[in-house]
């Protein structure tokens, strides 16, 4: 069955450091998503992206962050300053869309541990 | 901004015992997802409602999508074991966005 897979599934970096995570979608899927969860708490959506653009971001998704479709199949989360609050787990999502716009089930990876230092 | 309520928070339960949860949101959905999620793992998708009035079962577990599509709600029948987690569901907010509920944790006693 397919599924998004990600990397590294656990990364520790120094505060101040650049982080890429990156996520493998689901091949036929059109929408790609990051999402993160600290510790213990639920699920927070960060930035959709469509048609090689984002579609929608969230207010944590500031300007330190950054997406990138680089190639056909990758989909990477790029923080270029990492801070303390940064630590989370960083999920990967796609979905294929449906007719009529909806956008359709997310699927997940299994997630990539960041522990900011 | 819009937010998804679950209860209960947390349950424990005895082996073999039905349960169920509830999801309600102050706006109007058109599709509810149900995830669970294990420790350390990403969400799994349990079960879509793209209906109101929707009724959806995946083995032991049934979903319904409430009649006023401000709710939701997924019953367990006979749990075991493994069916400890984390419980999200989740509902579109706008085109290109899926918020997640606040969780509902599950442990079930042997």
């Amino acid at each position: 069955e397919p599924e998004v897979t990600q990397t590294p599934s656990h990364q520790v970096t120094q505060m101040g450091q650049e982080v890429i995570l990156r996520c493998v979608p689901i091949s036929n899927h059109l929408y790609f998503y990051w999402y993160r969860q600290i510790l213990g708490q639920k699920v927070e959506f960060l930035v959709s992206f469509y048609n090689n653009e984002i579609s929608e971001k969230s207010e944590i998704f500031d300007d330190q962050f950054s997406v990138e479709r680089p190639d056909g199949s990758n989909f990477t989360l790029k923080i270029r300053s990492t801070k303390l609050e940064d630590s989370a787990m960083y999920f990967c999502a796609s979905s294929r869309g449906l007719a009529g716009g909806y956008t359709g089930e997310l699927f997940f990876g299994e997630g990539s541990r960041l522990t900011v230092l | 901004g819009q937010q998804l309520n679950q209860s209960p928070q947390s349950m424990f339960i005895q082996e073999g015992e039905d349960v169920s949860m509830n999801c309600t949101s102050s706006s109007i959905f058109n599709t509810w997802l149900w995830y669970k999620q294990d420790p350390g793992e990403g969400p799994v998708l349990l079960i879509a409602l793209y209906k109101a009035g929707e009724l959806t079962s995946n083995g032991r577990l049934t979903a319904q999508f409430g009649i006023t599509r401000k709710d939701s709600f997924l019953n367990i029948s006979a749990s075991i074991p493994s069916d400890v987690g984390i419980y999200f569901c989740a509902g579109p907010s706008g085109t290109y966005k899926y918020i997640f509920g606040t969780g509902t944790r599950l442990k079930v006693l042997a």
